[in-house]
């Protein structure tokens, strides 16, 4: 099945820092999508990319759907406190057959940031 | 406009029992999806429901059931509940499969 390698797997930066994190597959997917969850909460959407190539910015996030369909990245400029969390990256293949509504995820990235 | 909500947010519950989770969508979203948090498997893909039919489902077993009602409202149902099956349940919702999926804050099901 499908498969999503995400890296690092932990950071540990200083405060204004910039960060880098990735993720790829084994198989194509047509929308990537970046979450932050805090401890004991829901994921919270940062980034939606839609298109090979793609590059979307949200505040400090940028975030690119790579143009081979495979990978995608997400950068956080000039981090601060409140950045500490796990990122995740989440791939989802087209609409119709085994994938109607279906997320894959990677397997986190626990970003510490220190002031 | 309110986000996801689930309900409840604790649970415990004692092996081989059953119980049913449920969530409330954002206005306008008919599609709810489910996913199982654990620490060992990350997040996985439960089952997805839009229009009150379920168009997919994970590898999990039968004791996992859904389903959604005429106002996107979804449910989900453990029977015969195992201490593997402690775990946050997570849904999500979306205008349609393909939009962005918005998260609720989940239902940590703790069973012993």
């Amino acid at each position: 099945g499908q498969q999503l390698n995400q890296s690092p797997q932990s950071m540990f930066i200083q405060e204004g820092e910039d960060v880098s994190m990735n993720c790829t597959s084994s198989s194509i997917f047509n929308t990537w999508l970046w979450y932050k969850q805090d401890p004991g909460e829901g994921p919270v959407l940062l980034i939606a990319l839609y298109k090979a190539g793609e590059l979307t910015s949200n505040g400090r996030l940028t975030a690119q759907f790579g143009i081979t369909r495979k990978d995608s990245f997400l950068n956080i400029s000039a981090s601060i406190p409140s950045d500490v969390g796990i990122y995740f990256c989440a791939g989802r293949g087209n609409a119709g057959g085994t994938s109607y509504g279906k997320l894959t995820f990677g397997q986190g990235t626990i970003l510490t940031v220190h002031p | 406009k309110a986000g996801v909500t689930q309900t409840p947010r604790y649970l415990i519950k004692t092996r081989g029992q059953q119980v049913t989770l449920s969530c409330s969508p954002i206005s306008g979203h008919r599609s709810v999806s489910w996913y199982q948090q654990t620490p060992g498997q990350g997040l996985q893909f439960l089952f997805e429901y839009f229009s009150e039919t379920q168009r997919n489902k994970g590898n999990f077993p039968g004791r996992f059931s859904g389903r959604q009602f005429s106002n996107s409202r979804s449910e989900m149902n453990v029977s015969t509940l195992e201490l593997g099956d402690s775990a946050l349940y997570l849904c999500a919702s979306s205008m349609g499969a393909g939009d962005e999926a918005f998260f609720g804050q989940g239902t940590r099901l703790t069973v012993v």
